[in-house]
């Protein structure tokens, strides 16, 4: 079965540090990968999504992710973060040729905390 | 285009009553996602439609949880009767199998209290 893993729950970062959050996916077939973020009280807005192409992937808010087949990882950058970047990040991957089209897996989501 | 539309956004009501939670996906989706949140468990698909017919209920967590989707505009999600641990934000989300990507937008949730 498919599943994506987040290795971080809980982050805490300064601002104007760097951040980098974990996503691994165990499906060997073609995929679409996608981060979502929420921030506190709201609903899951997407960041970026990768469907094919460039590996490097930019989104909103000067975030961006790199699809590496081989690891099986899409893993969130954002080179300097602020303060309302404070939320909780969701990897999901979507594989649409298995039969579940639509359907996204979700990670268990990692909660990033930025302290001004 | 509106977005994904809920209602109610917040519910409070007492254990062994009955709830409905709506949803309006966006025009032209075809598939409909009903997600539940909470801070034990996260996010957990409870079921999915695709063009109104139901895909995958495995998430329904027990038989006191129905949907329903009569039409491509509008989704329940019934809980009867409530208990206190069904206390939780549940989302709906709409997706095209159009769009390559499948990517879902989310609405902004019912924050459902069960005293």
């Amino acid at each position: 079965a498919q599943s994506v893993s987040q290795h971080n729950h809980h982050v805490i970062l300064s601002e104007a540090a760097s951040l980098e959050l974990g996503c691994n996916y165990s499906y060997g077939g073609t995929v679409n990968l996608f981060w979502y973020v929420q921030y506190p009280g709201q609903h899951l807005q997407l960041l970026l999504k990768y469907f094919s192409g460039d590996p490097l992937v930019k989104g909103i808010k000067g975030f961006e992710a790199e699809f590496i087949k081989s690891k099986f990882s899409f893993n969130l950058r954002k080179p300097s973060v602020q303060w309302s970047d404070t939320a909780e990040y969701f990897c999901a991957v979507n594989a649409p040729y298995s039969g579940n089209t639509g359907k996204l897996i979700f990670g268990q989501g990692t909660t990033l905390q930025v302290k001004p | 285009d509106a977005g994904v539309i809920q209602s109610p956004r917040h519910e409070v009501t007492e254990m062994g009553q009955e709830v409905t939670l709506r949803c309006k996906p966006i025009s032209g989706h075809n598939s409909l996602f009903w997600y539940r949140q909470t801070m034990m468990r996260g996010l957990e698909l409870l079921i999915y439609f695709n063009n109104n017919v139901p895909i995958d209920d495995s998430g329904m967590p027990e038989d006191r949880f129905s949907a329903k989707m009569p039409n491509a505009s509008f989704s329940t999600l019934k809980i009867q009767p409530s208990e206190p641990r069904d206390s939780a934000v549940y989302f709906c989300a709409s997706s095209s199998s159009d769009d390559p990507y499948n990517e879902q937008f989310f609405g902004p949730g019912t924050r459902l209290t069960v005293l």
